[in-house]
């Protein structure tokens, strides 16, 4: 069974400081893998996503995440953050044999002046 | 283009009434998918329609969930009775097909049983 683990519930930052957002997956399959951003009392925007290739992927809004298959991560990462980037980030994966997204229990990004 | 619509965006029951939620996929989007959010966790699929048909609902309490899609468009998700662990937000999403698509969500529907 495939499984999500975000590491960290919550992460304060200053403004344009770098951060990075913390995943780690296990599958004994491929998997796919995504970030999904929440903000207050929206639905879930896809950010960015690992299907195959390249293992640095670039997002929007200047998100990018590497896949890792050794060390089964994939980490979100943003050079510099902004006040509008505090919302919740969460990694989730898919594989074909579940056939449905797993998604991790999220991380709270706060983003301060 | 226009996005997933759910309805209501809030609602406040007693336990042991019962509830409705509706959702309106974007349209041609073949997958539509429920997923329960519980405060502090990350969304759980509930039940995944793929026109009209049901692909996978293994992870629906069936004793007192239920959901329907007509048509292949719109879907409804019915909660009866409801129980105090039922409060969460319901998201409801399309694609426009199965496997690793991506999934396009609508705002959710806050509901809180007392």
């Amino acid at each position: 069974a495939q499984s999500v683990t975000q590491l960290d519930s919550q992460v304060p930052v200053f403004e344009e400081a770098p951060v990075e957002l913390r995943c780690n997956y296990s599958s004994s399959v491929s998997v796919y893998l995504f970030w999904y951003v929440q903000y207050p009392n929206q639905g879930l925007q896809l950010l960015l996503k690992y299907l195959s290739g390249s293992t640095l992927v670039k997002g929007i809004n200047g998100f990018e995440a590497e896949f890792n298959k050794s060390q089964t991560s994939f980490h979100l990462r943003k050079p510099s953050v902004h006040i509008s980037d505090t919302a919740e980030y969460f990694c989730a994966v898919f594989t074909g044999g579940g056939n449905k997204l797993t998604f991790g229990t999220g991380t709270q990004l706060k983003v301060e002046l | 283009e226009a996005g997933v619509a759910q309805s209501p965006r809030y609602k406040i029951i007693e336990k042991r009434q019962s509830v409705a939620f509706w959702c309106n996929p974007i349209s041609g989007h073949a997958t539509l998918y429920w997923y329960q959010q519980i405060l502090g966790q990350g969304p759980k699929l509930l039940i995944q329609f793929q026109n009209n048909g049901v692909v996978d609902d293994s992870q629906l309490p069936k004793d007192r969930f239920s959901a329907e899609r007509l048509k292949g468009v719109d879907s409804t998700l019915k909660i009866q009775p409801a129980k105090l662990e039922d409060s969460a937000v319901y998201l409801c999403a399309s694609s426009l097909d199965r496997g690793y698509n991506e999934q396009f969500f609508g705002p959710g529907t806050r509901l809180t049983v007392l």
